[in-house]
């Protein structure tokens, strides 16, 4: 019930191209959904996050889609470029008091690689 | 200002050896975070420090691994003996609150028990 599922595990993209990322979780309790990017010899750092009560965040290239129902929810990156290459891990977690989160549960990672 | 840094970046040792990995966290920040990502699996929690308390160490495998931290400053990760299960990356992470998921991560410790 703690595990976060995500698909796929590598994704190949044409420069300019839509990326798209999906995870799962059967947790109701899970009520902060964060995603992280790592490049290569870097540790994991926050890319964007979402709560369940919105169905959609964009930051720029970068857009979280969340369907509560489902409890699936995924990372589109649009135009994306070869500098995005990297490791996308989906994450969920629950927030316990204003100023702290549960232990952060990972997916498996999807490793992206966008060619010129 | 400096970010997380982890020694050594990659240990290679043999079964039954002893390794001691070190973590300093961002100055000024109390919670400090140990995670350990085995080969193309997920990213999992090892156990969380504020200041030189274990706040929450449910992740952790067995008792060949043993956490410290310092006067709540560094933080070592040991783990003897060691065996072939515990080759991954460990990454430390560190925040100013128990915000866990906004932590700053370390490049992480590429561990190969041979």
């Amino acid at each position: 019930q703690q595990q976060v599922k995500q698909s796929p595990q590598s994704l190949i993209v044409q420069k300019g191209g839509i990326s798209i990322i999906n995870c799962a979780y059967e947790n109701t309790a899970f009520d902060y959904f964060p995603w992280y990017q790592q490049f290569p010899g870097k540790g994991p750092a926050l890319l964007i996050a979402i709560r369940p009560d919105v169905s959609e965040k964009k930051e720029g290239r970068f857009t979280i889609s969340f369907n509560k129902s489902a409890k699936q929810f995924s990372l589109h990156i649009m135009d994306s470029q070869p500098g995005d290459s990297a490791t996308y891990f989906c994450a969920a977690s629950i927030q316990l008091s204003k100023t702290s989160y549960d232990k952060v549960i990972f997916g498996p990672g999807t490793s992206l690689s966008v060619i010129p | 200002e400096a970010g997380v840094t982890q020694f050594p970046s990659h240990s290679v040792i043999e079964k039954g050896q002893t390794v001691t990995l070190r973590c300093d966290p961002i100055s000024g920040h109390d919670n400090l975070y140990w995670y350990r990502r085995v080969m193309g699996k997920e990213i999992k929690f090892l156990l969380h420090f504020v200041k030189e308390s274990k706040q929450d160490e449910s992740g952790m495998p067995n008792n060949r691994f043993l956490a410290e931290r310092t006067g709540g400053t560094y933080s070592t990760l040991k783990v003897q003996p060691a065996e072939l299960e515990d080759s991954g990356v460990y990454f430390c992470a560190s925040s100013q609150w128990a915000v866990n998921t906004e932590a700053f991560f370390g490049q992480g410790t590429r561990l190969t028990v041979v």
